[in-house]
């Protein structure tokens, strides 16, 4: 399986912009990014995946580079519910499908 | 999203017994469910991949005699620690999916096993 490397941690100031970046240099073609968070104590939580193109959803945006080496999570207006640690995983989305988490990034949004 | 619970939340047990933890898919159908372990603070890992119906297949350095997988149907799975002893204690936490209908795992909130 494709690694995926993280900053250990980060913070942003509450109201603004997070920027959550991943490496993935080793990515084959046929695999997706998936970025997950995990809330302490709690079972992670599926926050947006994609392949090649940018994606949007209500939660977040991914950014993807053009060479797919590395991607952006972006929360565009983080709260304070969303600090967690956030895991960008790489996998194959059919009957192997599994995540193998890495160490993930611990965001801290500060009041 | 489809929701996963798992039952009990915390448990505790002596040394040298068993524990059987589980994990339903409330409202899908999920033919691959997934069991993890997460030691504090640590990340994830998974433990084994269990379909509807097969053996589960089991990460390498997990004992499978150590811990036994069913998944009987396709809104359960389970996971027993057998002969439990204190390095077992962990948080314990399934996911599930049908990889054909969704695009991501849901997890369940997790189990806290602590093992006196």
């Amino acid at each position: 399986d494709a690694k995926t490397t993280q900053p250990p941690s980060m913070d942003c100031a509450e109201g603004r912009a997070a920027n959550l970046p991943c490496n993935h240099s080793t990515i084959s073609g046929n695999e997706y990014v998936y970025w997950y968070r995990q809330i302490h104590s709690q079972g992670p939580q599926y926050i947006i995946h994609g392949l090649k193109n940018n994606e949007t959803n209500e939660m977040a945006s991914l950014i993807i580079t053009e060479d797919r080496k590395s991607s952006t999570l972006i929360l565009p207006h983080a709260t304070l519910r969303d600090t967690a640690v956030y895991y960008c995983i790489v996998g194959l989305m059919d009957s192997s499908y599994k995540l193998i988490f890495g160490s993930g990034t611990r965001l801290l949004v500060r009041p | 999203g489809a929701v996963v619970s798992q039952h009990p939340s915390r448990v505790i047990c002596k040394s040298g017994t068993s524990v059987k933890i589980e994990c339903r898919s409330l409202d899908f159908q999920a033919t691959t469910m997934f069991w993890y372990r997460q030691f504090p603070k640590q990340s994830l890992m998974l433990m084994a991949t269990s379909n509807e119906g097969s053996k589960a297949t089991y990460e390498q350095g997990v004992e499978k005699d150590k811990f036994l997988i069913n998944h009987a149907s396709l809104t359960l799975s389970t996971l027993t620690v057998t002969s439990a002893h204190p390095e077992d204690s962990s948080f314990y936490i399934c996911s599930a999916t049908e990889f054909t209908v969704y695009n991501e795992q849901f997890f369940g909130p997790g189990t806290r096993l602590t093992v006196l």
